[in-house]
């Protein structure tokens, strides 16, 4: 059965750096989310991607944010100045139209 | 902004009985309601979703209705079985071209054998 893929699993940075969460969406899917869920709390949407831009994006989705599809197959995620706050899961997910099967997610640790 | 309450932090009730839970929401309706489930550590796993137009809607043993009147879905699990202790979540599909998502906090079930 087809699954979103993301890595790596755990990433841990030091506060200030760049990362990059990588996710490969399955492969007819149209449209593209990245989520973040800080431990012990709720799911947030950051932003939902479709035909090569961004189609909506979440008041936590700022400058700092970016997305990109640099390829048919790999969706990003960039985070240009990690803060401490930035520490959380983050979910990639992916859909044909409306039912979204999500990725296991990257666990970001910001020191 | 969205807000969306879902009913009590956990749900305790007994194999073979019904579990009902409750997502209600405010502001403006969405084009459609999802119910999640996600256990620890993973990723949440879609499990149904229902449209504004539509009342109710089955998935074996689950079933999830609609009233945008009193803004509120009812998730029901029927013959619960302890495999179905997770977190259960709803998301509201809203915005401009409904694929942006707010997610309720969950609701933790604990089926007891």
């Amino acid at each position: 059965e087809p699954e979103v893929t993301q890595t790596p699993s755990h990433q841990v940075t030091q506060m200030g750096q760049e990362v990059i969460l990588r996710c490969v969406p399955i492969s007819n899917h149209l449209y593209f989310y990245w989520y973040r869920q800080i431990l012990g709390q709720k799911v947030e949407f950051l932003v939902s991607f479709y035909n090569n831009e961004i189609s909506e994006k979440s008041e936590i989705f700022d400058d700092q944010f970016s997305v990109e599809r640099p390829d048919g197959s790999n969706f990003t995620l960039k985070i240009r100045s990690t803060k401490l706050e930035d520490s959380a899961m983050y979910f990639c997910a992916s859909s044909e139209r409306d039912e979204q099967f999500f990725g296991p997610g990257t666990r970001l640790t910001v020191l | 902004s969205q807000k969306i309450e879902q009913n009590s932090e956990a749900l305790n009730i007994q194999e073979g009985k019904t579990a009902t839970l409750t997502c209600n929401y405010t502001n403006y309706s969405p084009a459609y309601l999802q119910w999640y489930r996600q256990d620890p550590g993973r990723g949440p796993v879609f499990l149904l979703l229902i449209r504004e137009n539509e009342k109710e809607k089955r998935k074996e043993r689950l079933k999830v209705t609609f009233d945008t009147t009193l803004k509120q879905s009812l998730f029901h699990i029927t013959a619960s079985q302890p495999a179905d202790s997770a977190t259960y979540l709803c998301a509201l599909g809203v915005g401009l071209n409904f694929n942006k998502f707010y997610f309720g906090s969950g609701t933790k079930l604990n089926v007891k054998p």
